[in-house]
């Protein structure tokens, strides 16, 4: 069955860098782009970038470029979301979900969510 | 693209009906022939789920009192009849144009 497997809540201070993991199991790696998307406390969901594994490219929303670095290691399904710079607004739960590389848009797998929490 | 809800807001009575409305600022109707226009489902505590895919087609195990409409800018999500277990925010998504965007959520409660 299908697996989106996320690491755990990272306490960071401002300006230092946060790495987050995102596990795949039960299909093709390389069939289904990864996005990020996050969400401050109480708030709504925002698109943060993508990552294809098939042939790593990327794309970052405005705000996050410069910033935000999304990686993958094929050999072990598993994509990577680093923030750098990190602010007191960078605090928010980051979720992978996956997007078919072939048809439409569906993010029907979503991992559990990673929160980051950035305090002096 | 900008996707706007309403309300932002929803109480009902288990058994009665719940219409969520959703408005994006340009077309979300691609030259694919596809409106890329999605519904997900946060309940409490938990991460997004998907409800309904293209405007209508609802999800895998999604029961069928959920229905999503509509076309170009302005679309609809149903619920006929609400259950306890509906409660939750309903966000709707636009992949039509990178960045992907979602509209502010619409929290619903039970009454």
């Amino acid at each position: 069955q299908v697996q989106m497997v996320q690491s755990g809540a990272e306490l960071k201070k401002p300006g230092a860098s946060v790495k987050v993991s995102c596990k795949a199991s039960g299909y093709t790696f390389t069939d289904y782009y990864l996005h990020w998307m996050r969400q401050a406390p109480g708030q709504g969901l925002e698109w943060v970038g993508y990552f294809y594994p098939y042939n790593a490219d990327t794309h970052y929303a405005q705000k996050f470029r410069g910033r935000v670095t999304l990686t993958g290691d094929t050999s072990i399904s598993t994509a990577y979301m680093e923030l750098n710079g990190l602010r007191s607004d960078d605090t928010a739960i980051y979720y992978c979900t996956r997007d078919p590389a072939y048809g439409g848009d569906e993010l029907d797998y979503w991992g559990q969510g990673s929160l980051v929490t950035v305090s002096p | 693209i900008v996707m706007t809800q309403t309300p932002l807001s929803l109480s009902v009575t288990p058994g009665q009906p719940a219409s969520i409305s959703c408005k994006s600022s340009q077309s979300l109707l691609q030259t694919d022939g596809k409106t890329y226009l999605y519904w997900y489902l946060q309940k409490p505590g938990q991460s997004p789920q998907l409800l309904i895919y293209e405007v209508s087609n609802r999800f895998s195990g999604v029961p069928d009192r959920f229905s999503g409409s509509g076309s170009g800018t302005d679309f609809t999500l149903r619920i006929s009849r609400v259950e306890t277990d509906d409660v939750g925010v309903y966000y709707c998504m636009q992949s039509r144009q990178l960045p992907w965007t979602f509209g502010q959520g619409t929290k619903v409660q039970i009454k």
